[in-house]
């Protein structure tokens, strides 16, 4: 079983549409980010949770909202779609040493129309 | 502002053949990180250097930190087409506690 899991794994929607996309782990790490993927562009990070009492905006927050119900879960939220939203985005986990290590879901592919 | 710069970005090399994947900065890490990602799946962390002037090895792929911290580099011999993918490197910094700097990547293909 995934220790990192992301759903959906697809989605298409149009521009104006709320969504949500979910990551849940049972690697029982406190550290939970968002990225997006772009082409060329590299992994960017979104927010970022330290534990459930704690986020943190990433270098590219704007248009996106996050919500960390549990240790295990970590949802994030785009409030009105845009077609540069398109993009793949990664949830990732840590468990926290300086080193920082982090576990990456499989990641969901969105596209905004 | 990109902190890590990898080079190159494209890299397509025959089976059998070496290849050296740079990742730099002007900026000094507590530690360095090379992941892996393959198509349609999340990067998968290859290995951490955390010293000046390390040097991991992991099969045909061997890895180093730059004496400074500020630079390392990934080396693969013997390609294998099973080494296709996209590698990252990846920066912890002491000053922002948490947070790993992405570089932009290499693609590499390796044609049978």
């Amino acid at each position: 079983d995934a220790d990192v899991t992301q759903t959906p794994r697809n989605r298409i929607t149009k521009t104006g549409k709320r969504i949500m996309l979910e990551c849940s782990q049972t690697k029982g790490h406190d550290r939970m980010y968002w990225y997006r993927q772009d082409p060329g562009l590299g992994l960017r990070l979104i927010y970022y949770s330290f534990d459930v009492k704690d986020i943190n905006k990433g270098e590219i927050s704007d248009g996106y909202s996050v919500s960390r119900q549990a240790q295990a879960k970590f949802s994030l939220s785009l409030e009105s779609a845009i077609p540069n939203q398109t993009a793949l985005y990664f949830c990732a986990t840590s468990v926290g040493s300086s080193y920082n290590e982090q576990f990456f879901g499989p990641g969901t592919r969105l596209t905004v129309l | 502002t990109q902190l890590l710069e990898q080079s190159p970005q494209f890299l397509s090399i025959q089976e059998g053949e070496n290849l050296t994947v740079y990742c730099n900065s002007s900026s000094v890490f507590s530690s360095l990180q090379w992941y892996r990602q393959e198509p349609g799946e999340g990067p998968v962390l290859l290995v951490t250097v955390v010293t000046g002037g390390e040097v991991k090895k992991l099969k045909r792929l061997t890895f180093q930190f730059g004496d400074a911290r500020k630079d390392s580099s990934l080396h693969i011999t013997a390609a294998q087409t099973g080494d296709t993918g996209l590698y990252l490197c990846a920066g912890a910094s002491g000053s922002t506690l948490g947070r790993l700097y992405f570089g932009r990547g290499t693609q590499l293909t390796v044609w049978p």
